[in-house]
């Protein structure tokens, strides 16, 4: 089993519904949980952080299930803008080092 | 003010030639790191710089050596390259190297070994 798993779609979506996908981790002592936004060809750069209390910026909302092992982001009223690769990341144990999903491909279509 | 910069953006090897991927970054950040991405694979660290001055194996360091060689660059070397080390490869830089660090990244160097 994969450290990190998500769905890689890709995921078609009509512009202006909502979205959501979940990642799964697999070590139960990971503390810190991110989301990362890839375009095409482009480097990775953060989208949000994971908070234990679930949190929200402006159209994403990100939850964290530490029962069972998974977090989600939520994208509503989607744009054109927000079809991209997004990365599901965890760290590892204690270690600073990161855990990085393959990425779940989101397409919004016109 | 251009954050993590790498040179070259795109390379093709021959097997067996050796190589030398340049990152620097100006956010004066003390942690670098280097990953690959492959296609269906999440970024896999290759190493990692959490200071100046230190380095340390990641997952994948079969094949890489890394040196950082002041608290703004950290250049990643392929003394052989093979067809399997194909691949997308980033740098990255965050403040501390703590777990709630922000990584940036540069734009990637698309490397092929033929």
């Amino acid at each position: 089993r994969k450290e990190v798993e998500q769905d890689p779609g890709p995921f078609n979506v009509p512009e202006g519904a909502t979205v959501a996908f979940n990642c799964t981790y697999s070590n139960s002592a990971s503390q810190s949980f991110f989301w990362y936004r890839q375009d095409c060809r482009k480097e990775p750069k953060l989208l949000m952080s994971v908070y234990s209390s679930g949190n929200e910026d402006g159209r994403f909302t990100a939850q964290l299930n530490r029962a069972s092992q998974y977090i989600s982001l939520l994208i509503r009223d989607s744009k054109l803008s927000d079809s991209a690769t997004y990365l599901c990341v965890v760290n590892r144990d204690s270690n600073y080092q990161l855990i990085w999903g393959a990425g779940t491909k989101l397409i919004i279509k016109p | 003010n251009a954050g993590v910069t790498q040179t070259p953006k795109f390379q093709v090897l021959k097997t067996g030639q050796s190589m030398t991927l340049q990152c620097a970054q100006d956010m004066n950040h003390n942690s670098m790191y280097w990953y690959r991405q492959d296609p269906g694979m999440g970024l896999r660290l290759i190493y990692y710089s959490a200071s100046e001055g230190t380095t340390d194996k990641g997952e994948v360091p079969n094949g890489y050596n890394v040196s950082r060689l002041n608290k703004r660059e950290f250049s990643l070397r392929l003394e052989s390259a093979a067809p399997s080390q194909t691949s997308v490869y980033f740098c990255a830089a965050s403040g501390y190297g703590t777990a709630t660090d922000t990584q940036y990244f540069g734009p990637g160097t698309r490397l092929t070994v033929l």
